[in-house]
């Protein structure tokens, strides 16, 4: 089994939809992470959590929220998509106690189109 | 304000020959630097990282990296290269050891000719 899950792998909805990816680990580790990926622009930081009471804002986090339900589990929310949100999302994580600050361990990606 | 940029979004190179990754970084403070390799349909993964020990990094798969704060580089290389090694490559920076604060570049994506 993956250490860390992203479901699900591929959606493809309307503009103006809800939309909810999330996101479980199995690796115990305290922060999370989601990151956007598009074409020739690298990976940017939409959200993160240091731990399930701690979120945070990061680079691109208008039109998102996100949800830490428990430390394993980390979703993200599009409450009302549009169609400059089509990209491939990610799920990160990272281990406080190790001292390894960057992200170690990535989901597979979930495709996201809007229509 | 950091930033990093990678020269050439795609390299193509024959099987057993050498590998050559180039990224410039601009950091205002010494940086913290990395390269990860996102295989097809998967995720990132971190071959290696720089955070100010020794010069020259070793990271998985053969792959290494050298800082050179005079030429503000941080290139990755591999001696031979293997089809394996066909993915896209990212260099990152980052000027505090934080997951947080840390920027991508635009990627590299590597080809290897049979």
């Amino acid at each position: 089994d993956a250490d860390v899950t992203q479901t699900p792998r591929n959606r493809i909805t309307k503009t103006g939809k809800r939309i909810m990816l999330e996101c479980s680990q199995t690796k115990g580790h305290d922060r999370m992470y989601w990151y956007r990926q598009d074409p020739g622009l690298g990976l940017r930081l939409i959200y993160y959590s240091f731990d399930v009471k701690d979120i945070n804002k990061g680079e691109i986090s208008d039109g998102y929220s996100v949800s830490r339900q428990a430390q394993a589990k980390f979703s993200l929310s599009l409450e009302s998509a549009i169609p400059n949100q089509t990209a491939l999302y990610f799920c990160a994580t990272s281990d406080s106690r190790t001292g390894e600050d960057q992200p170690q361990h990535f989901g597979d990606g979930t495709r996201l189109s809007i229509l | 304000a950091q930033s990093v940029t990678q020269l050439g979004s795609h390299v193509s190179v024959s099987e057993g020959a050498l590998v050559l990754l180039r990224c410039n970084y601009s950091s205002s403070v010494p940086p913290y630097l990395f390269w990860y390799v996102q295989y097809p349909n998967q995720g990132l993964q971190l071959l290696l990282k720089y955070t100010s020990a020794a010069t020259l990094v070793k990271g998985i798969n053969g792959f290494e990296a050298e800082f050179k704060k005079s030429e503000t580089s941080f290139h990755l290389t591999k001696p031979s290269a293997h089809m394996s090694d066909a993915a896209e490559y990212f260099c990152a920076v980052s000027m505090y050891s934080s997951a947080s604060k840390i920027i991508f570049g635009s990627g590299t994506r590597l080809s290897i000719r049979p």
